[in-house]
């Protein structure tokens, strides 16, 4: 079955610094990636996927993500970070299941807080 | 905005009551997904549909159940609803049925909050 994992429950940093979200996954056959992001009272929004190509994909917000075969990972990345940019994130793996379907497992979320 | 419309935002109810969650999907999208978070769980996936057919199962309880309709909206049914049960529930869309040979790049709805008394 597939999982995922983001090892940080919180990341704290200063507006203007680099951030990066951490997510690592397990999956069999090939890996498709998704960050999602969740605003206080509000539904999770699609920044990014990676299903093939290009390591490095580019989504939304100036956000990106760099996805590393050989470490399973799929780390969340921005430049600069604004104090708009506080949020819940969330990583996905598509899986598939028993019917051959496929569905989103999620990873259980990093609360990003960026300080003024 | 998404596309994703759920009703209602928030719903109190009693133990052992039942309630409707309702979800409409985006323009064109024809599968729909049930999703339950909670802060102990974190985003757990209940059910997908397709077309109006169920096409996976998820940790969803038997005292859960869904549809969907010809009009491609669908309703989360929980009933004999128990204090546990209090979640934000979401609805999410896509196009595709979600096959072996595709990807799921869902949108999701705002959330109904269901809150058990």
């Amino acid at each position: 079955a597939q999982s995922v994992a983001q090892p940080e429950d919180q990341v704290n940093v200063a507006e203007g610094n680099p951030l990066t979200v951490k997510c690592t996954y397990s999956v069999s056959g090939n890996p498709y990636l998704f960050w999602y992001v969740q605003y206080p009272n509000r539904g999770l929004q699609f920044l990014l996927k990676y299903i093939t190509g290009d390591n490095l994909v580019k989504g939304s917000y100036g956000f990106e993500a760099e996805f590393n075969k050989s470490q399973t990972s799929f780390h969340l990345k921005k430049p600069s970070a604004l104090v708009s940019d506080s949020a819940l994130y969330f990583c996905a793996v598509r899986g598939l299941v028993e019917s051959g379907y496929s569905t989103l497992t999620f990873g259980k979320g990093t609360m990003l807080l960026v300080s003024p | 905005d998404s596309g994703v419309t759920q009703t209602p935002k928030h719903l109190i109810t009693a133990t052992g009551q039942r309630v409707t969650l309702r979800c409409s999907p985006r323009s064109g999208d024809l599968s729909v997904y049930w999703y339950q978070q909670s802060l102990d769980q974190g985003l757990q996936f209940l059910i997908h549909y397709y077309n109006g057919e169920e096409r996976a199962k998820g940790n969803i309880l038997e005292r859960f159940s869904a549809q969907q309709f010809p009009d491609l909206h669908s309703e989360l049914n929980l009933s004999s609803l128990e204090l546990g049960d209090s979640a934000l529930y979401f609805c999410a869309s896509s196009r595709l049925a979600g096959g072996s040979s595709s990807y799921n790049e869902q949108f999701f709805g705002p959330g109904t909050r269901l809150t058990v008394l």
